[in-house]
């Protein structure tokens, strides 16, 4: 069964930085590009980040380039979102998802709330 | 960016009735590989959301056969043939065909 967990969400003031993860199991994890879509209270879908299966490509929505950052560790079946320079209209679930063309896993979603 | 355009944002629908969701892009989702990827998902309030349509046509393990996708190019649309009380929540398209990935900004399909 596909699982994917995401952690690290909390509380945040604006500036400041935080790293979301998202442990996967169930599935080769290496053979499988990742993402991240956000999705702010009462709000759409949101996609942030993506990153290839092997690693070496990573791609950003222009309102977190520059300031986000996607990684992952194979061997570990993890991936994160370094999210640096936090601004209010960060604020959102974060969810983790399986797949960069046609995403199918969603996990759960961690809350990222960035407030003074 | 592509944008992608959906209409209408709100559906009542009556019980047993069909329902219809466009999705227009603002350039052609053909990729380089000869996909096109175009996809739809469900999101039940209080839950995460779920793909229920693939590369523009293909149902997901599990999804009712009343859902249906159809399209090319930059046009498409989900069709659902009898909307039941399960269908209730915010339907989503987007592309995975052009960086960076984009979605739809939701449908909100409710039982009047």
């Amino acid at each position: 069964e596909v699982q994917l967990l995401e952690s690290g969400g909390g509380l945040v003031q604006p500036g400041g930085s935080l790293r979301l993860s998202c442990a996967a199991s169930g599935f080769t994890f290496s053979s499988h590009g990742m993402s991240w879509v956000r999705q702010a209270p009462g709000k759409g879908l949101e996609w942030v980040s993506g990153i290839s299966g092997g690693g070496a490509d990573s791609y950003y929505a222009d309102s977190v380039k520059g300031r986000f950052t996607i990684s992952r560790d194979n061997p570990k079946n993890t991936v994160w979102l370094q999210m640096n320079s936090l601004r209010v209209e960060d604020t959102a679930v974060y969810y983790c998802v399986r797949g960069v063309f046609a995403p199918d896993y969603w996990g759960q979603g961690t809350l990222v709330t960035v407030s003074s | 960016d592509v944008v992608l355009t959906q209409s209408p944002l709100s559906l009542p629908v009556t019980l047993g009735q069909p329902a219809s969701i466009s999705c227009r892009s603002s350039q052609s989702l053909v990729s380089s590989d000869g996909s096109t990827y175009l996809n739809w998902f469900q999101q039940r309030p209080g839950q995460s959301p779920r793909r229920l349509i693939y590369k523009v046509s293909n149902r997901d393990s599990g999804v009712p056969d009343r859902f249906s996708g159809s399209g090319s190019g930059t046009d498409f649309t989900l069709k659902i043939s009898r909307v039941e009380a399960e269908d209730v929540g915010v339907y989503y398209c987007m592309q995975g065909t052009h960086w960076p990935r984009t979605f739809g900004q939701g449908t909100k399909v409710e039982i009047k």
